[in-house]
């Protein structure tokens, strides 16, 4: 069964940092690997897709990567801004369209 | 508006009152899925659905069903709920398929349905 893992669980950091999330999963055999923002009391919003043949997608100040060999992807936050607090999540899906989810960072930007 | 809509947002019932929790989409999305969020678990897949009809059961399907009758519509159904089915739920849906991909694309959530299962 396919295991994802966030670290770290928290995260604070001063408003300008760049910052770097990280995921870890167990079994390479995946379709794609996801990365959502959640506010509190929120629904999750769609960040970035990576396919299992890409390598990295971007996106304004954001940018994952995916290294389906060893099991990991980072998502890149540039120029940290306090809207960018949330809890960070990433999903993989894999064979049979089943989806996990790590159990998120909690990212706070602080002004 | 592109969404997804959950019905109810907020439910609080007794142990064994059958309940349905309503997840209806407008971007004629083939896949659907059911999670449930729970503090230190993350989010965990309960069914979900590739088309009309066809419906595979995720990681916790105990004590829940689903149907999928139209391509819109993916209901989630509990029985007779039990205390340790409180939670926060989650409908979501994306297109399948792609040049690069046969599984589910990027998923679009609901707002979350809150049950609290006395």
């Amino acid at each position: 069964k396919q295991e994802v893992t966030q670290i770290p669980a928290a995260l604070s950091v001063p408003e300008g940092e760049n910052l770097v999330l990280n995921c870890s999963f167990t079994d390479s055999a995946i379709y794609n690997l996801q990365w959502f923002r959640q506010d509190p009391g929120k629904g999750l919003t769609s960040l970035l897709l990576i396919q299992s043949s890409q390598r990295e997608q971007t996106s304004g100040r954001l940018n994952a990567s995916l290294d389906k060999s060893s099991g990991r992807s980072t998502l890149y936050i540039a120029a940290s801004q306090p809207g960018d607090s949330a809890t960070y999540l990433c999903a993989v899906s894999g064979g049979g369209n089943q989806f996990y989810f790590g159990t998120g960072t909690s990212l706070t930007v602080i002004p | 508006e592109a969404q997804v809509t959950q019905n109810p947002r907020y439910l609080i019932t007794v142990t064994g009152k059958k309940l349905t929790v309503t997840c209806s989409q407008n971007m004629n999305h083939e896949y659907m899925s059911w999670y449930r969020q729970d503090p230190g678990l993350g989010l965990r897949q309960i069914y979900y659905s590739m088309n009309v009809e066809v419906t595979d059961k995720g990681d916790v399907p105990e004590g829940y069903k689903v149907s999928r009758k139209e391509k819109r519509n993916f209901p989630l159904i509990l029985e007779s709920p039990s205390p340790n089915q409180t939670s926060l739920y989650f409908c979501a849906s994306s297109t399948i398929g792609g040049t690069s991909s046969s599984g589910a694309n990027v998923l679009t959530f609901g707002a979350g349905s809150r049950l609290t299962v006395l």
